[in-house]
C-alpha cells in the first residue's frame, strides 16, 4: 500500500510569503505528526494529532505556524509571513493507534527554502 | 520519555558486523526501546524495538543488557546502503495507544567504507 505522501517534495518562496504544506497519511492511522529538520540537526516536534482529541501544539515555534487535520486525514501545515530561519525539511509521520508499541511512519519531507 | 545517550558517529567496513550502542541509564520498567533510522534524504524508517528480550529481524537485531541500562543494535553486515543516522528511543508502553510526540535525539551517524 502506499506511504505516507508529502507535497510539495520542494518549495522555494520568498521572505513574507505564506506556504501550505500538504501531508497524506497512510490509510487508518489515526496519530499524525509534523517535524521539521534544519540542515544537519535532529528532528524538531511541532505538532500532532490523534484522532478527535485536541491536538498538542506545543512544538509550533510561532504563531506564524499553524495546522489543521480535515476529516481526519489528510493535515495541512501552514507557515504564514515566512522568515529565512524557516528554511528546512518538514516532516510528517503517521501512526496506527492501538497496540503498546506504535511504529511511526514518515514521508520523504518538504524541502522549504525561503529566499 | 526517558533520555537515551548515543556516540555521534561510527565509522564500519562494508560486509562487517556494527554494534551501534545506546544508553539509557534511566529506563523505566514500562518503557520499550525503539531504534529508527534516517537514510540520506529520507524519513526515518522503522528499524526494530524490544522490552527485555533479545530481537531479530530481518533488518537488523537489538541485544537488551540484563539490567537495560544499555541496548545495542546490530546489523550483522553492513552494506554501503546502512549508512545513515541510528536512533535509539524510549518510549512507555504502560498505555496503549498512541502517546504523542517521539522524541528523537542526534542519534549515531554510520558511516560505511567499501
Amino acid at each position: 500500500g502506499a506511504g505516507v505522501s508529502q507535497s510539495p517534495s520542494n518549495k522555494v518562496t520568498e521572505k513574507g510569503k505564506d506556504v501550505e504544506l500538504r501531508c497524506d497519511p497512510i490509510s487508518g492511522h489515526t496519530a499524525l505528526y509534523w517535524y521539521r529538520q534544519s540542515l544537519g540537526q535532529g528532528l524538531e516536534f511541532l505538532i500532532y494529532f490523534q484522532g478527535n482529541s485536541a491536538p498538542d501544539k506545543s512544538g509550533l515555534p510561532s504563531d506564524r505556524f499553524s495546522a489543521e487535520r480535515t476529516g481526519g486525514s489528510v493535515s495541512t501545515l501552514t507557515i504564514q509571513r515566512t522568515q529565512q530561519e524557516d528554511s528546512a525539511v518538514y516532516l510528517c509521520a503517521s501512526s496506527k493507534v492501538g497496540s503498546k508499541v506504535e511504529k511511526l511512519f514518515f514521508g520523504s519531507g518538504t524541502q522549504l527554502s525561503v529566499l | 520519555d526517558a533520555k537515551t545517550t548515543q556516540p555521534n558517529s561510527m565509522e564500519s567496513n562494508e560486509e562487517e558486523p556494527v554494534h551501534l550502542p545506546c544508553n539509557h541509564s534511566t529506563i523505566s520498567g514500562t518503557d520499550y526501546i525503539h531504534w529508527y533510522r534516517q537514510l540520506p534524504s529520507q524519513g526515518p524508517e522503522y528499524v526494530i524495538h524490544g522490552l527485555t528480550s533479545n530481537v531479530n529481524n530481518r533488518m537488523a537485531s537489538l541485544a537488551i543488557a540484563e539490567d537495560r541500562k544499555s541496548s545495542t543494535l546490530i546489523l550483522h553486515r553492513a552494506t554501503l546502503r546502512d549508512a545513515a543516522v541510528y536512533y535509539c528511543i524510549l518510549r512507555d508502553g504502560h498505555y496503549g495507544g498512541s502517546q504523542g510526540n517521539l522524541i528523537f535525539g542526534k542519534g549515531t551517524k554510520l558511516s560505511v567504507k567499501p
